[in-house]
């Protein structure tokens, strides 16, 4: 089974730090992805990449950066924390060549800004 | 640019009731069309939709697809409490790798 790993469920900053969301993957997917989800709004992309080193703004990039220094790691960065980004923030992965476009997910990690 | 819309927001029904979700879109380069249940963690997949009017059924749970009037409906049948969930709508398109996501319709099932 594809297990997509988010390694903390639930966080709690102040306005102005730095947080890192990390996302792990064992399946050896090329494409992983980053979306926020709000009550009414759904999920909604931040970014993604498909490939190690490279990524994709997606539809809301705004306040965020993300990292993929190795394949089966995909890391969201907040520069500075704002409580606007108070929100669901759910890891996806996905194999290139999958014509379906099933997405596994990770548990999520729930963020609040002070 | 690519929407996806799903109706209701949310509704609340008793055990055995039967309810249908709606989810329309508008895209570009329709390719699939995906329904996923949210509890109280990750998205998990019970759906992947491509062509018109061929019925995907997995127990309680059925969904169609029509690509001429743009939408598909998820029909679960003899509710039970363990269907209360999030249930949400994605549609992936050839433009691009990626999926966009309805809103979602939360469904809350009292016994």
């Amino acid at each position: 089974d594809v297990k997509v790993t988010q390694s903390s469920r639930y966080l709690v900053k102040r306005t102005g730090e730095k947080v890192f969301l990390e996302c792990v993957q064992d399946m050896d997917h090329e494409n992983m992805f980053w979306y926020r989800q709000d009550p009414g709004l759904g999920l909604r992309l931040i970014y993604f990449s498909y490939d190690v080193k490279m990524k994709e703004k997606g539809d809301i990039p705004e306040g965020y950066s993300v990292s993929r220094e190795k394949k089966e790691r995909f890391s969201l960065i907040l520069e500075s924390a704002s409580t606007n980004q108070t929100s669901m923030y759910l890891c996806a992965s996905k194999d290139r060549s999958e014509k379906t476009g099933e997405l596994f997910f990770g548990e999520g990690s729930r963020l609040t800004v002070l | 640019e690519d929407k996806v819309v799903q109706s209701p927001l949310s509704l609340v029904v008793h055990e055995g009731d039967t309810v249908t979700l709606n989810c329309s879109y508008e895209v570009t380069n329709f390719r699939s069309l995906l329904w996923y249940k949210q509890e109280k963690k990750a998205p998990t997949f019970l759906f992947m939709l491509t062509s018109s009017g061929i019925e995907k059924k997995s127990g309680r749970l059925s969904s169609i697809l029509d690509k001429k009037e743009l939408f598909s409906i998820l029909n679960i049948t003899a509710t039970q409490t363990g269907d209360s969930a999030i249930y949400l709508c994605a549609v992936l398109t050839w433009s691009g790798n990626k999926l966009v996501f309805g809103a979602g319709t939360i469904l809350r099932v009292k016994s």
